[in-house]
């Protein structure tokens, strides 16, 4: 069956480090794989979208994301973060005509 | 540019009560449609899907019902609200080929 896994339920990054958010999939065919932000209280925005071609994406906000088929991962970063990145972050797996999510992983910024 | 209205925002709504969510999408024709809860400190769950009108899937038995009757028009209702309803409802249209899903801004619901 298909499955999204996100390891990591909070992570805790300084303003200005780097941020890495794993997600792994388990998935038959080629994917379609996403990545989105929810702030409190707000739905949901899409960061960005692999579907085919290179491997690495770029999103918005300064998001990047690679997809490694050998490790079944779509792992979501950013190389120096900020206090306004602070949200929830889920991957997704688009599975026929439903996505398939993560749990999330919320991130938290410390001053 | 295809947009996704959802209202309300906010509701508090007594054990027992009726309930009717909204969704619509503009600029666009035929979209797949969905309704998510996401209960606190919990992911998404899918609710309904709708790929066109009068018609519903639903993934989950709940005492919640789903309905399509227009192409662009998409309500999540329930006859008589249980405390376990309460959650975060988002109304979501599918857009297609894998280029993602698009949400609305989402409805805080709490039955009391």
């Amino acid at each position: 069956a298909q499955s999204v896994t996100q390891p990591d339920i909070h992570i805790t990054v300084s303003e200005g480090a780097s941020l890495e958010l794993r997600c792994n999939y388990s998935y038959g065919a080629t994917p379609y794989l996403f990545w989105y932000v929810q702030s409190p209280g707000q739905g949901l925005q899409l960061l960005l979208k692999y579907f085919s071609g290179d491997t690495l994406v770029q999103g918005i906000k300064g998001f990047e994301a690679e997809f490694k088929r050998s490790q079944s991962s779509f792992n979501l970063r950013k190389p120096s973060v900020h206090w306004s990145d602070a949200a929830e972050y889920f991957c997704a797996v688009d599975s026929n005509y439903q996505l398939i999510w993560g749990a999330g992983t919320k991130l938290i910024i410390k001053p | 540019s295809q947009t996704i209205h959802q209202w309300p925002a906010t509701l508090v709504q007594p054990v027992g009560s009726p309930l009717s969510l909204e969704c619509t999408v503009e600029g666009t024709s035929n979209p797949n449609l969905y309704w998510y809860r996401q209960a606190a400190g919990r992911g998404l769950q899918l609710l309904f899907y709708s790929v066109g009108i009068g018609q519903i899937s639903s993934e989950v038995p709940q005492n919640l019902s789903a309905s399509r009757p227009q192409d662009r028009q998409f309500i999540l209702s329930s006859k008589k609200l249980l405390l376990s309803d309460s959650g975060f409802y988002l109304c979501a249209w599918r857009w297609g080929g894998g280029n993602g899903y698009t949400f609305g801004s989402g409805t805080r619901l709490t039955v009391v």
